[in-house]
């Protein structure tokens, strides 16, 4: 299975939005609700942001939000703040009962 | 609160096997409903699945890694485990257990602190 497809940087000042793309296939993204997003600060684990496409876990701020259309996925981030610097990594289920992650995209808060 | 915890050999031989223990509190793994999966990422770069286990017991593994990998879990000390053999340079990474809310969340919500396992002689 070959990796989701994200740009490797974004960026973006304080205040402004940004949305990091996630692009697969239809036996991945555009064949199942389940993309979801995650938050790497350097050293720590990744967090979870967006689940199936759209939900936010609790304590995620709605300052975060998600999308698909077709076999892309998108994660927008609103009112940038500097502790959103960090690298997001997008993953769907796959149509082999498996999962796959993004290749990850730096996020910069100029 | 469920908490998970990587433990195991920080450094291997090539050619050897890998085998880390992810110990489950605050939960338990036999509760339905979720999987626990095994995720890498190499210095630097992005996050790689490795495999996950039911609380049935079946197991989907990366097919890129099919050949080489075993995922078990043992209820009794509440821990589920990965053995990765043949190992090269390239399978050096920080290694992390999650849990997966099959149906439910359908993501991995629960994360260890990840453990780092360098490859070397």
């Amino acid at each position: 299975q070959s990796a989701l497809t994200q740009p490797a940087s974004v960026s973006g000042s304080p205040g402004q939005s940004i949305t990091i793309s996630c692009t697969g296939t239809s036996s991945d993204v555009g064949g199942y609700n389940y993309v979801s997003w995650y938050q790497q600060h350097p050293g720590k684990a990744p967090k979870l942001m967006i689940y199936e496409v759209t939900n936010r876990p609790s304590g995620v701020s709605n300052r975060f939000s998600g999308s698909k259309s077709g076999n892309t996925a998108s994660l927008t981030i609103s009112g940038l703040q500097a502790e959103d610097e960090a690298d997001y990594y997008c993953s769907s289920y796959t149509s082999s009962s498996t999962w796959v992650f993004g290749g990850g995209t730096k996020l910069t808060v100029l | 609160q469920l908490q998970l915890q990587e433990s195991g050999s920080g450094l291997v031989k090539p050619s050897q096997t890998l085998s880390l223990i992810c110990a489950v509190s605050g939960g338990s793994i036999s509760s339905g409903g979720y999987s626990w999966s095994w995720i890498r990422q190499p210095p630097g770069k992005g996050l790689e699945w490795i495999g996950y286990i039911y609380h049935s017991g079946s197991t989907y593994y990366n097919p890129s890694l099919q050949s080489r990998v075993t995922i078990s879990v043992d209820r009794s000390k509440n821990q589920f485990s990965l053995k990765l053999s043949s190992v090269t340079a390239a399978d050096t990474a920080v290694y992390y257990c999650a849990r997966e809310g099959m149906a439910t969340i359908n993501a991995f919500d629960i994360w260890g602190q990840g453990t780092m396992v360098t490859v070397s002689s």
